[in-house]
């Protein structure tokens, strides 16, 4: 149980378009999602945090606007990472918040060229 | 936010040996307590946590943690490591009234066969 999927796995884009990441709860309801950021052999960063029917909290530093967040349902959060430039490139994980648990998913590497 | 400190950046080890890693965090109230892993190209996985109790805990695949609430520690050791146990490992701490996660900036362990 507590599966979490993210989709695409990876993504490669040119610079100044936008791309959406998906974050699926595939056993369980998630009232709230978290999004994470990591660079290479450094930790992950707490981008936002998601609320199924509310709007997303967001992390000092990181520009709402660039980093859209919807959780439309208790399964799915969405990541949507706007007029994305090469300093976005970045491995980006969202983990589902069980109780008091976080389960992650497997993480999506987004390259902007 | 908290802060959390992982000693080691880098371990390489051999088989049998046994296997400590460190974990200190900032904050002086009440916290939860958790090692993840995360095996090359695999999402984290949680390996252990605590909560209350015995701050002695035990996970899966033979870790234990040591909570010592006076060295604001929670360190991670394996009597006898494996090469399978090559992964990144992550302490991270939450404050108990708290659902964000704050994470070390990982250890990664090299198993030699």
């Amino acid at each position: 149980g507590a599966v979490v999927s993210q989709h695409p796995s990876r993504v490669i884009c040119k610079s100044g378009t936008s791309v959406k990441i998906e974050c699926r709860s595939l056993d369980f309801q998630a009232t709230t999602m978290f999004w994470y950021r990591q660079f290479p052999k450094q930790s992950l960063m707490l981008m936002a945090t998601s609320n199924e029917g509310s709007k997303a909290t967001y992390e000092q530093g990181v520009e709402k606007d660039k980093f859209l967040i919807n959780h439309a349902s208790l399964t799915l959060s969405t990541l949507t990472v706007t007029s994305a430039h090469p300093e976005d490139s970045s491995f980006y994980i969202c983990s589902a918040r069980q109780g008091h648990e976080q389960f992650f998913g497997p993480g999506t590497r987004l390259t902007v060229l | 936010a908290q802060s959390v400190s992982q000693h080691n950046h880098h371990v390489i080890l051999s088989e049998a040996a046994s296997l400590e890693l460190g974990c200190n965090y900032s904050y002086g109230g009440t916290v939860n307590l958790f090692w993840y892993v995360q095996y090359p190209g695999q999402h984290l996985q949680l390996l252990l946590k605590y909560f209350s109790g015995d701050p002695l805990v035990k996970g899966i695949k033979g870790f234990e943690a040591e909570f010592i609430k006076s060295k604001f520690s929670f360190n991670l050791r394996k009597p006898s490591v494996q090469w399978s146990d090559t992964a990144e490992y992550f302490c991270a701490v939450k404050e108990r009234n708290d659902y964000k996660l704050s994470f070390g900036a990982g250890t990664t362990v090299t198993v030699r066969a």
